[in-house]
Formats: structure tokens, sequence, C-alpha cells
């Protein structure tokens, strides 16, 4: 599976879209882009995910570039709740899922 | 829909004893359940791969031994830490893959809320 860059934190102001960036420069034809976040404490939570189309959601919306090698995940009006780290991941399906060290978000009032 | 559940939430125990957690999917049949440590600070760590009715895959470096996988049905796996030291002591999540079209995406896997062990 191909892995994923992501930048460790980010801030976003209440109520602002959050804008999370995630490079997967090695991703193959047949990978799809996951998107999960972890709440603290919490077991993580399926957000969204795609394979080449932009994807929208009542969660977010996923933007993949046209090469593929690298999507945003949009939180279109984001409030204290959304604070978490993001995970991005890509992989063949049915394969098992494997995470990296993700981005925290920190929304602030 | 995709609801897994984690029994228990939480546990303390004491060093050399065994604990076991449930994982449960509970709206949905799963043939493949997944277990996962985190430790605090550090992101998710794939332990290994439970199919129903068949033996666990486990990823290099986690002893089968000591950490027994059962899946004996489409919506129940159980981790088993067997005399669990305090280096045992992590937050165990698992997840489950659904079987089948039931509104949900086959290829994605839904998380149960966790448990904290500690080991005193």
């Amino acid at each position: 599976d191909a892995k994923t860059t992501q930048p460790p934190s980010m801030d976003c102001a209440e109520g602002r879209a959050a804008n999370l960036p995630c490079n997967h420069s090695t991703i193959s034809g047949n990978e799809y882009v996951y998107w999960y976040r972890q709440i603290h404490s919490q077991g993580p939570q399926y957000i969204i995910h795609g394979l080449k189309n932009n994807e929208t959601n009542e969660m977010a919306s996923l933007i993949i570039t046209e090469d593929r090698k690298s999507s945003t995940l949009i939180l279109p009006h984001a409030t204290l709740r959304d604070t978490a780290v993001y995970y991005c991941i890509v992989r063949v399906n049915n394969n098992d899922m494997r995470f990296g060290a993700g981005t925290r978000l920190t929304v602030k009032p | 829909g995709a609801v897994v559940s984690q029994h228990p939430s939480w546990v303390i125990c004491k060093s050399g004893t065994s604990v076991k957690i449930e994982c449960r999917s509970l709206d949905f049949q799963a043939t493949t359940m997944f277990w996962y440590r985190q430790f605090p600070k550090q992101s998710l760590m794939l332990m290994a791969t439970s199919n129903e009715g068949s033996k666990a895959t486990y990823e290099q470096g986690v002893e089968k031994d000591k950490f027994l996988i059962n899946h004996a049905s489409l919506t129940l796996s159980t981790l088993t830490v067997t005399s669990a030291h305090p280096e045992d002591s992590s937050f165990y999540i698992c997840s489950a893959r659904p079987l089948g079209d039931r509104g949900m995406y086959q290829e994605t896997q839904y998380f149960g809320p966790g448990t904290r062990l500690l080991v005193l």
C-alpha cells in the first residue's frame, strides 16, 4: 500500500472550512483514499473515501487531484467537536487499514 | 448502522493474569476483524487480522501465544492478553469489515470504541 504524508498539526477557526491535505505520490491505480478521524480516547471514525472522483457526504468532501498524487479533506464548517487527529490512508480494497501519524486538527473558538 | 462494540471499555489487572476483550459487530456481519494497539501519543498499530473460522494472521513482532485471537462467529472476535505485564498496558481497538451489501461500504472498516488496559 502507498504511504501518505500529512502535516502533523493544523488550526482552524470555528465556523470556517478546514482543509486537510494529504500527499500520496506513490499511489497505484487500484488504491483508494480513505479518511478517518480519532477523537481523544475513542476509536477511529470513518469519514469518507474515494478512488478518483471527488466525493461528498454529510460529514465532509474529498477532493482528489487528477493525477491522484494528493487529496484534500474538507470540513465545510468546522466546529469545536471536529477537533481530532485525522488520518489519510491509501490502500487496495480489502487490505487492512494501516495508520500513519495523521494531522492533529484543533478547532479554535 | 455499522456499529462495533467492545467490552470491557477499560480494565485494570494484576501482572501475570489474563484479560479477554470482546469485539462485536452489532448490526452487520463481518468475516474479517482487525485488532490494533495504540500507545499514548502514538498512532494505531495493527496487531492481527482475524478471519471467521480460521486462524488469525499476526503482524511481525506480535507474539501469537501472548495475544490469542478467536473469531468464532460472524459478529464476535475476542482478544486474550495472556500473562499480562505492565508493558502490555495500552489502548486496544478492534475493527470489522462488513460482509454483504446493507447500505454500508463493504471495503470500509468500522472501528470499536476501544478498550483501555492497565496492568499493575
